[in-house]
């Protein structure tokens, strides 16, 4: 299974800024995911990322709002901008290798923002 | 309505019990069902997944799906502590398998 890396683990910010969380994997993968986790909440997906080509974007999901990098087939970044406290959250990346049995979920990043 | 809803929970059973947690669902292009374990603080882990209809066995864990009905189940017998986490379902449509729609989860306690 692939294992999953995420920075940072947490994080409290002030209300306008931004913050990037960025997602490693063990190994090459094709697709990553992020997800956006609020308390008591199902996992939203926010996001889809392909290396190579722009993110595709979740319905209520802007690109201003959460750009996404996918600069190789290993790493992907997603940022939080222009932050309020409705931003708070648990942020997971996951990825996939080939079908629905094995997408893997890194460990979340929890921001609060103030 | 939601697209998938889970029974909220909490569950708190003693431990030896068998627990029942389940999942229903209006979509009927869903093909793909999953069920995650997440610990506090921790992401998701992927405990069974399913295809179609039927019924499969891991262990001490049983997941089924009645398409018919559109129910989903996971059982899992003589539940330990260490079995104490939450439950989400996660179910997904041919064509876009790697994109899952989750239920809320239901959080399980299981006492010594």
């Amino acid at each position: 299974s692939a294992v999953i890396s995420q920075k940072p683990s947490r994080d409290i910010c002030q209300r306008g800024t931004s913050l990037t969380i960025q997602c490693q994997v063990d190994s090459q993968v094709t697709m990553m995911f992020w997800y956006r986790q609020q308390p008591g909440q199902s996992l939203t997906l926010i996001a889809t990322a392909n290396q190579g080509s722009e993110a595709t974007y979740e319905s209520g999901f802007v690109i201003d709002k959460f750009p996404i990098s996918r600069p190789n087939l290993t790493f992907s970044t997603l940022t939080v901008s222009n932050m309020s406290p409705e931003d708070s959250s648990i942020y997971l990346c996951s990825s996939d290798s080939g079908g629905p049995d094995t997408q893997y979920f890194g460990p979340g990043t929890r921001l609060t923002v103030l | 309505q939601k697209e998938v809803e889970q029974d909220p929970g909490p569950l708190s059973v003693p431990e030896g019990a068998i627990v029942s947690l389940n999942c229903t669902y209006s979509n009927s292009a869903f093909q793909y069902f999953m069920w995650y374990r997440q610990y506090s603080r921790k992401g998701p882990e992927l405990l069974m997944y399913t295809y179609s209809s039927g019924n499969k066995e891991d262990g001490r864990f049983t997941a089924q799906v009645d398409k018919s009905s559109k129910y989903i189940s996971l059982f899992i017998r003589d539940s330990q502590p260490s079995d104490s986490a939450t439950y989400l379902c996660a179910m997904s449509a041919a064509g876009s398998a790697r994109q899952l729609t989750f239920g809320s989860g239901t959080q399980l306690t299981v006492l010594p």
